[in-house]
């Protein structure tokens, strides 16, 4: 079975400040890790993926999540936040079929 | 590119009525997919098809019906309307190889937002 939890319903984050969302795993087998953003009005959009390999993976628009299996995490990050980064943010695993509420992150100017 | 296109962005429909929500990608891929958004549910999977001619339920699939005639198009239609099915609905499509493999991307359409009253 696969699954994943992301423990927080909103982030807030001052402009500049780094930013964390979390999300935690919990898979048999070799786990496939997925971000998605949905901006306000639109679609989910694919950030980043981890299949195998760096336990650091680099996306799209200065985003990364580092893969942690002691942990079983999955955070994504950015080390400056932008105000256009505020939208909602989607943990999912692999053969995603459902995605949860996701995280929404809010940054202040 | 094209990419997911939606159809219509907005609709208002009655109680009873019917509608068609279309959805078209120009990406030759052959997973297709229907999803509801509501407001602390997250994205429910309603029906998906792995390539034309074949289609199956998802969560969601009560008051749904779908069909794959081709692998560009998979129409998405509401035979009798509720309230309850007032919600913003995704369309998304993937490689089915990823799909088979794990490493889907999928790509979403925009959304259609339906209200039915």
């Amino acid at each position: 079975a696969q699954s994943v939890a992301q423990p927080e319903d909103q982030v807030n984050v001052a402009e500049g400040n780094p930013l964390t969302v979390k999300c935690t795993y919990s898979v048999s087998g070799n786990p496939y890790l997925f971000w998605y953003v949905q901006y306000p009005n639109r679609g989910l959009q694919f950030l980043l993926k981890y299949i195998t390999g760096d336990n650091l993976v680099k996306g799209s628009y200065g985003f990364e999540a580092e893969f942690n299996k002691s942990q079983t995490s999955f955070h994504l990050k950015k080390p400056s936040a932008l105000v256009s980064d505020s939208a909602l943010y989607f943990c999912a695993p692999y053969s995603t079929l459902t995605f949860g509420k996701g995280t929404m992150l809010l940054v202040s100017p | 590119n094209a990419g997911v296109t939606q159809t219509p962005k907005f609709q208002v429909l009655k109680t009873g009525q019917s509608m068609t929500l279309q959805c078209a990608q120009d990406m030759n891929h052959e997973y297709m997919s229907w999803y509801r958004q509501d407001p602390g549910m997250g994205l429910r999977l309603i029906h998906y098809s792995v390539g034309a001619g074949i289609t199956d339920q998802g969560e969601v699939p009560n008051g749904y019906n779908v069909s794959r005639s081709t692998t560009e198009d998979f129409p998405l239609r509401l035979l009798s309307a509720a309230p309850s099915q007032t919600s913003v609905y995704f369309c998304a499509s993937s490689y089915l190889a990823g799909i088979v493999s794990g490493a889907n991307v999928l790509t979403f359409g925009a959304g259609s937002r339906l209200t039915v009253l």
